[in-house]
């Protein structure tokens, strides 16, 4: 599987936008870009996924290098409940690795008051 | 979507002895995946449930250890074997439909091996 690399922790405050980087250089043709989060006490949620263009949904937005070597995670406005670790995951959409999620150490996310 | 419940939410078992975990989806989904989460680190995956044949496990992970079933598209159940302390994780289901599908996952059984 093509691996990311993410930072280990970013701060934020909350009502500022938040941006999460992921280097994905090992990328193919056939994966997509997907990101999840892990509250607290929780099994992990999806954000939000992107293939080449960029994507907007309720919870964020997704910005993807032209070459699909790098992507960043948008929080418009962070709030406490988006305290959590955010993984950044790449997932084969041919059906190859049988469309497993292969979670990597993410990067945990406090936002301060 | 889909909602994902797990049975028992938690437990504390002694050494030696065996845990089922039951995962329960409120729709089909194609794809059930288990995956362990040691405190403080991420997700490992374990096996790949398959409908109605043998599981799929990742290196690592033997059926011996960690059978597992899969009766139909919205139940799976996972049994945790001769438990030693080092079995004390978070065990998480989760499913889905494909690779641009979104995955869904349970709250997770929280398991302490004494």
């Amino acid at each position: 599987d093509a691996k990311t690399t993410q930072p280990n922790s970013m701060e934020s405050n909350e009502e500022e936008p938040v941006h999460l980087p992921c280097n994905h250089s090992t990328i193919s043709g056939t994966d997509y870009i997907h990101w999840y989060r892990q509250l607290p006490s929780q099994g992990p949620e999806y954000v939000i996924h992107g293939l080449t263009s960029n994507v907007n949904n309720r919870m964020a937005s997704l910005a993807i290098a032209e070459d699909r070597k790098s992507s960043t995670l948008i929080l418009h406005r962070a709030t406490l409940r988006d305290a959590a670790v955010y993984y950044c995951i790449l997932r084969d959409r041919s059906g190859g690795s049988n469309y497993k999620l292969t979670f990597g150490k993410g990067t945990l996310l406090t936002v301060n008051p | 979507s889909a909602v994902i419940s797990q049975k028992p939410s938690r437990d504390i078992c002694q050494r030696g002895t065996s845990l089922t975990i039951q995962c329960q989806v409120d729709s089909q989904v194609t794809m059930m995946f288990w995956y362990r989460q040691q405190p403080g680190q991420s997700l490992t995956l374990i096996a790949t449930a398959n409908q109605g044949s043998e599981a799929t496990y990742e290196s690592g992970f033997v059926i011996d250890k960690f059978p597992i079933s899969r009766p139909n598209l919205t139940f799976s159940t996972l049994t945790v074997s001769n438990m030693s302390p080092e079995d004390s994780s978070i065990y998480l289901c989760s499913g889905g439909q494909g690779a641009w599908e979104t995955q869904y996952f349970g709250p997770g059984t929280r398991l302490l091996v004494l």
